[in-house]
This record gives C-alpha cells, sequence and structure tokens, in this order.
C-alpha cells in the first residue's frame, strides 16, 4: 500500500463542473502539498497545507489530520484546468515528500 | 509565488557526452534543493537532495559518479548527466525549499522540468 493514495485515477467532467480530488495518507506529516502537472511537465504548487481549509481563486483545499486525508476542489471547472494534480506530503521528521500517483483531470467543453 | 527555474527546458544529445542542468531560485534564498526525474505517466522520483555548500544526498539506486549535484549558492544547483545513455533518457525536475525565517513559509517550489534525450 501506498503512503499517499489519490482517487479517482483518471476524471472527466464537463465544463462548469464541480471537481472533487482525494487524497489518503498513513503517516504522520508536517505539510500536505497539491501541486498541478500540465502536459508540457511543468509543476506548479497550488497549495501547501498543513490544517484547515485554504482557497485561491476557484481551488479549494481541505486537509483533516486525525482522519489523515485532504481534499482539492475545483468549482467552475474549465478545459484549462486539465491537468495531472498530484498530492503530496511531506513527513513529520523528514524533509522529502512522498507522491501520490497523480489524478489525471479532462475537462470537456 | 516564487518562482524557479531551469535550463535547458529541453536538450538532444548523443550517448557517451555529458549534460548539464541549471535550477535556479529566482526571488528567494534555497537551502535546500532536490531533484527529480519522472518518466512517462510515472510520479516524480526523488534522485537527491542538496544542501547549499555540503555534498548531496543521493537515493539509493542512483548513481552519484553518474549524476553529479553541485549546489554552490543558495539561488543555483546544477545535475549533470556524465557519459549519458539512451536509458537516462527522462524528465528531470528540480525543487528549491525556501530558507526558514522571519516570513518564510519553508514551502517546496518547482522548477519547469529539463526533457534530456539521449540518441
Amino acid at each position: 500500500k501506498n503512503e499517499v493514495e489519490q482517487s479517482p485515477q483518471n476524471l472527466t467532467a464537463q465544463e462548469g463542473e464541480f471537481i472533487t480530488i482525494n487524497c489518503s495518507y498513513s503517516v504522520g506529516i508536517s505539510a500536505l502539498h497539491w501541486l498541478q502537472q500540465h502536459p508540457g511537465g511543468g509543476i506548479v504548487s497550488l497549495f501547501m497545507l498543513s490544517s484547515g481549509k485554504k482557497k485561491h481563486g476557484r481551488l479549494i483545499a481541505t486537509i483533516n489530520i486525525q482522519e489523515k486525508h485532504s481534499s482539492l476542489h475545483i468549482t467552475a471547472s474549465h478545459p484549462r484546468d486539465s491537468a495531472v494534480y498530484i498530492c503530496a506530503v511531506r513527513g513529520s521528521s523528514g524533509s522529502r515528500l512522498t507522491f501520490g500517483e497523480g489524478t489525471q483531470l479532462t475537462v470537456n467543453p | 509565488g516564487a518562482v524557479v527555474s531551469q535550463h535547458p527546458s529541453r536538450v538532444i544529445c548523443k550517448s557517451g557526452t555529458s549534460v548539464k542542468i541549471e535550477c535556479r531560485s529566482l526571488d528567494f534564498q534555497a537551502t535546500t534543493m532536490f531533484w527529480y526525474r519522472q518518466f512517462p505517466k510515472q510520479s516524480l522520483m526523488l534522485m537527491a537532495t542538496s544542501n547549499e555548500g555540503s555534498k548531496a544526498t543521493y537515493e539509493q539506486g542512483v548513481e552519484k559518479d553518474k549524476f553529479l549535484i553541485n549546489h554552490a549558492s543558495l539561488t543555483l544547483s546544477t545535475l549533470t548527466v556524465t557519459s549519458a545513455h539512451p536509458e537516462d533518457s527522462s524528465f528531470y525536475i528540480c525543487s528549491a525549499r525556501d530558507t526558514p525565517g522571519l516570513g518564510s513559509y519553508n514551502e517546496q517550489f518547482f522548477g519547469p522540468g529539463t526533457r534530456l534525450t539521449v540518441l
């Protein structure tokens, strides 16, 4: 079992739909990252969370430390949101990130 | 947000040659930089962690003599793939963490990646 599990692996939505991507982890963490990787390969850091909730534009990230679970929500999805979304956690004692397998999101017009 | 740049973005080289990839933190000081490689449809795999002024720490299975890492300043780290072979073809991504301090979030920022193709 991976330390970081994401679901779903693939997600197809229609433009305008509300999207949720989930991330569960099995270790104690100091921070959780949500990353976005476009087909060109470059990675953008969307959020870094250690508790609660953060919002940036149409993106919302939440984390429940007790349940070891985080969600990334996209409101009013748009085709330009199509990308791979990656959850990554930094362990309590370590400096490295452990990555989930990623969720491939496709938003159709 | 903070910016990390990589150069070149794409490189094609002949087998046996060496390739150097630069990673720069443009608007912050990065005590720690990370080098990852990514194969198609797979997640990032950490190759090594480098701290400014000291030797890099390599992950198990990563040859330090093949993947030379230099982190000479707080804004620059380089990865040199020596005697490159076709199996080294991959997407290489660097990441930098800002220096903890007043106003710092100790967040990790990623470069745009370098696609290496070895013929």
